[in-house]
């Protein structure tokens, strides 16, 4: 089974700034890692797949990087509504798994 | 457009059995495979299962490997998620979600989910 560890569990920044969320696979993903946004009370929306791929209609501040192993959401100027949970899925191999996510908060 | 709607949730005591399901609509169903996955209340996501567009794969994660079993009606455009001997770690939000094929690979959208709560 392949150990997805994202970091931080908790980053803090203030709107306008750069965020950058890291996710870390304990094997070769192949590029399939996606990322999702969940909000309070939310289903999880799909941001990016394939490793930089955006989803249809999410902005361009969103961006994802990587390769093999480490992997990385950049949020380049952060809106109000992007304070959320942050998590990346690989699905390189079953079973596929989810890191355990990302809580980005208001500074 | 996409809708997914899951039902079949509920209480049930530990050891006992539920079955969930998903119905699609929007889409082709018998095209995709379909995936399970649950948040317990206040965590992360747990990614549980997958069927492919035929039903001729199933993958299971480890925490609910023997003890759940999916299966889908292509002519009811309906998933399912067949739980027995629940145990208290299995409560949760569940959701289904759409593949973006039909052998798996990400997904998206997901339904809004049906709980379960296991407790005596």
């Amino acid at each position: 089974e392949i150990v997805m560890t994202q970091s931080p569990a908790t980053l803090s920044v203030s709107p306008g700034e750069r965020a950058t969320l890291s996710c870390r696979a304990s094997q070769s993903l192949s590029g399939h890692l996606a990322w999702y946004q969940q909000k309070p009370g939310q289903t999880p929306r799909l941001l990016i797949h394939y490793t930089s791929t955006r989803a249809t209609g999410i902005p361009a501040r969103f961006s994802g990087s990587g390769s093999g192993t480490e992997f990385t959401l950049t949020i380049s100027s952060l809106q109000s509504e992007d304070f959320a949970v942050y998590y990346c899925l690989q699905y390189n191999d079953w079973p596929y798994s989810f890191g355990q996510g990302t809580k980005l908060e208001i500074k | 457009q996409v809708h997914l709607v899951e039902s079949g949730g509920g209480v049930v005591q530990p050891g006992g059995s539920l079955r969930l399901s998903c119905v699609a609509s929007g889409f082709n169903f018998v095209d995709y495979g379909m995936h399970w996955v649950r948040q317990a209340p206040g965590k992360g996501l747990e990614w549980v299962a997958f069927i492919r567009f035929d039903g001729t794969k199933l993958y299971y994660a480890d925490s609910v490997k023997g003890r759940f079993t999916v299966s889908r009606d292509n002519a009811k455009n309906t998933l399912y998620l067949q739980m027995s001997g629940l145990r208290g770690e299995d409560t949760a939000m569940y959701h289904c979600a759409k593949d973006r094929s039909g052998s798996g690979d990400w997904f998206d959208p997901w339904g809004q989910g049906t709980l379960v709560a296991v407790s005596s």
